[in-house]
Parts: C-alpha cells; structure tokens; sequence
C-alpha cells in the first residue's frame, strides 16, 4: 500500500514554462513535506519542504503547495530550466512515533526541453 | 561542508557472500539514516541511529542485515549471504537534530549487485 503516491512517472516541459508535479498521500499522520531532485549516479539532494502548518513555501523559483483536505501536494518550477532534469521524489513524514521516517514516492522524471 | 561520504561507490560479489558498506556523514548531524532504493522506485527506510544508538529498524531489514555506528560517527551496513535480490542502491543519509523540521542529507550511495 503506497502512502504516497507520484502517479506521473514522466514529464517534459519547455525552457522558461513552468513544470507541475504532483504527489497525493493517504497517511493523514503525515506532517512534513519534502521535495527532492536527483540526478542519475547521485544521491537525492533536498530541494524545498512544507509543513502542514503551512499551505505554501516558497525558495527562488521552486514553490510547494500543500492541499491538506485533499491530502494533494504539488511542485511548481518557474521559469523551469534544461538543469532541471532530474527525477524528483515527494517524500512525508509522520508526526510523533517514527516520525524520523521519510515515506517516498516513486519519483517524477522531469525533462526540461531547450 | 563535505557532505555524507559513502564507500563504497560500486560493489559487485557472488551470491552468498558477505559484503560491508561505510557511511561517514556530516560531521555535526547526529542522526544518521540508511534507505534502500530498487529501480523505479523510490528510497526505502531501512534503519535509523541517533548518536550510537539504533532507535528504528524496518521490516525490510532481515536478519541477513546489520548496522552498527559504535561510536556516533560513521556507520557500516553489513549484508550476510547475499541474495541476487539485495541488489539495490544502498543510500545514507544524515540529519541535524532540530526537531522534525531538519530535512534529511543524502550520500552518493553505494550500488551493489549480486551475481
């Protein structure tokens, strides 16, 4: 049973568009929200998180979003750039017991097209 | 800042024997995290260590796994009488202890495969 779930495996946007990604989760224990981009041969690098205090943080030109009713998060790049090709992983976190545990999705390979 | 260092990079071994990976994280991050992750899929919790102390081991890790970090620093994950299946990416990462707002830094990871 996947907690969290990434259900676009792909996705190509042109330079200087924005590149959406989205990410659902079912755990309603789920209090903390990451993102993370990873290039092939590398390990995931964090890029931005959301706490459900929240409903949107933003850094430069990444922006989260978090949707708590509809347990929807999603991603937003603008203006998306050809180094941001990657795959990027959703990942959550519980509150209290385990909450050291980061539940990923399956990931979103982003490509960027010049 | 050097970053979580892991070694090492590759490892290829014939079923059954028994392979050891090293993590070394960031220096002032206590806790210290190890992930699996399989093709198409996305990193899986494996086990977690505050300082010494191994406080949370998955269901993933079989009795074939262990891993220690004897004296809060580095880590090692041990794998006994590898199995083909074992063959993954093998992930550490470290984390700072504030609270549960510290994201989580990964290492290059160390790719094993059973042959």
């Amino acid at each position: 049973d996947q907690q969290v779930k990434q259900n676009s495996p792909s996705l190509s946007v042109q330079e200087g568009r924005i590149s959406i990604l989205n990410c659902d989760y079912t755990n309603s224990m789920f209090d903390y929200f990451l993102w993370y981009k990873k290039y092939p041969a590398e390990g995931p690098t964090f890029l931005i998180s959301i706490s459900s205090i929240k409903d949107k943080n933003e850094d430069g030109r990444f922006t989260v979003f978090l949707n708590k009713s509809a347990k929807h998060l999603s991603l937003h790049i603008v203006p998306s750039q050809p180094g941001d090709s990657a795959v990027y992983f959703c990942a959550a976190r519980p509150s209290g017991a385990g909450s050291y545990q980061l539940t990923f999705g399956k990931g979103t390979k982003l490509s960027v097209i010049p | 800042d050097t970053g979580v260092s892991q070694n090492p990079r590759h490892k290829i071994t014939k079923r059954g024997q028994n392979v050891t990976f090293r993590c070394d994280p960031i220096s002032e991050h206590n806790r210290l995290y190890w992930y699996r992750q399989t093709l198409g899929q996305g990193p899986e919790f494996l086990t977690y260590f505050q300082n010494e102390a191994q406080l949370e081991k998955s269901r993933l890790l079989s009795d074939r796994f262990s891993a220690e970090r004897p004296k809060g620093s580095f880590s090692t994950l041990e794998i006994q009488r590898t199995e083909q299946g074992d063959s993954a990416m093998y992930l550490c990462a470290s984390s700072a202890s504030r609270g549960n707002g510290s994201p989580l830094h990964f290492g290059n990871g160390t790719r094993l495969t059973v042959t």
